[in-house]
């Protein structure tokens, strides 16, 4: 069964700064997916952006960047010039890849949350 | 806009009913997610279900159970609603590669 870890609970961040959340997770795969998710007050969950862990290079999404250690496991999103629109609980989430074989297959597994506060 | 739509955004319930959450998307996609959202506890699965009539327990499918007539709606049954599942419920969709489009979420409370 595949883990998913974020360490910090909540962070804040002066707007315009840059801020890093961290996620490690723990799989026997070597064939998988990783997403970061955002969840606004609003509460509708979006996807932020996504890595597939055959890739070397790490995602960029605007002002969204991963720092992807697939040795380490470890997989964290940096945000540059914060944003007042950017305050939500940011989840990290699982995904293993492979053929498709109905259950089990293209299920997300997440993290508990950071909740991420931009002071203006 | 491609979405999904969960039919209430909050809910309160009294102890020992039967509570149904209807999730409907328009997106043709073939995957189907309930989650269960708790602070601190982040997303648990609940049940997902691959196919129309096809479903797979999930992490925590006690007291829980659904339905899938059609492709396009996905229902969580509660049999007999009990205190302890009061709280978000959150419906998702995806094709097979992944990338899940989620619903707005379903505040229940259970009195």
């Amino acid at each position: 069964a595949q883990t998913v870890t974020q360490s910090q609970p909540e962070m804040s961040v002066q707007e315009a700064e840059t801020v890093t959340l961290s996620c490690t997770y723990d799989t026997s795969e070597s064939n998988y997916y990783l997403f970061w998710y955002k969840q606004p007050p609003s509460r509708q969950m979006i996807l932020v952006i996504r890595q597939e862990a055959y890739k070397q290079q790490n995602a960029t999404e605007n002002r969204f960047s991963v720092n992807f250690q697939k040795a380490a496991k470890s997989f964290s999103l940096k945000i540059s010039d914060s944003q007042l629109g950017d305050t939500a609980m940011y989840f990290c989430a699982f995904m293993k890849h492979g053929s498709y074989s109905g259950a089990g297959s293209y299920q997300l597994t997440f993290g508990k949350g950071t909740k991420l506060s931009v002071i203006p | 806009d491609v979405k999904v739509t969960q039919s209430s955004r909050y809910l309160v319930k009294r102890t020992g009913e039967k509570v149904f959450l209807e999730c409907v998307q328009d997106m043709d996609h073939e995957n189907m997610f309930w989650y269960r959202q708790d602070p601190g506890l982040g997303l648990r699965l609940i049940y997902f279900s691959y196919d129309v009539k096809m479903k797979e327990k999930g992490d925590i499918p006690e007291g829980y159970s659904v339905s899938r007539e059609k492709k396009e709606r996905f229902s969580l049954i509660l049999e007999s609603a009990s205190t302890n599942q009061t709280s978000m419920y959150l419906c998702a969709s995806s094709l097979r590669d992944g990338g899940y489009t989620f619903g707005s979420g379903t505040r229940l409370t259970v009195v």
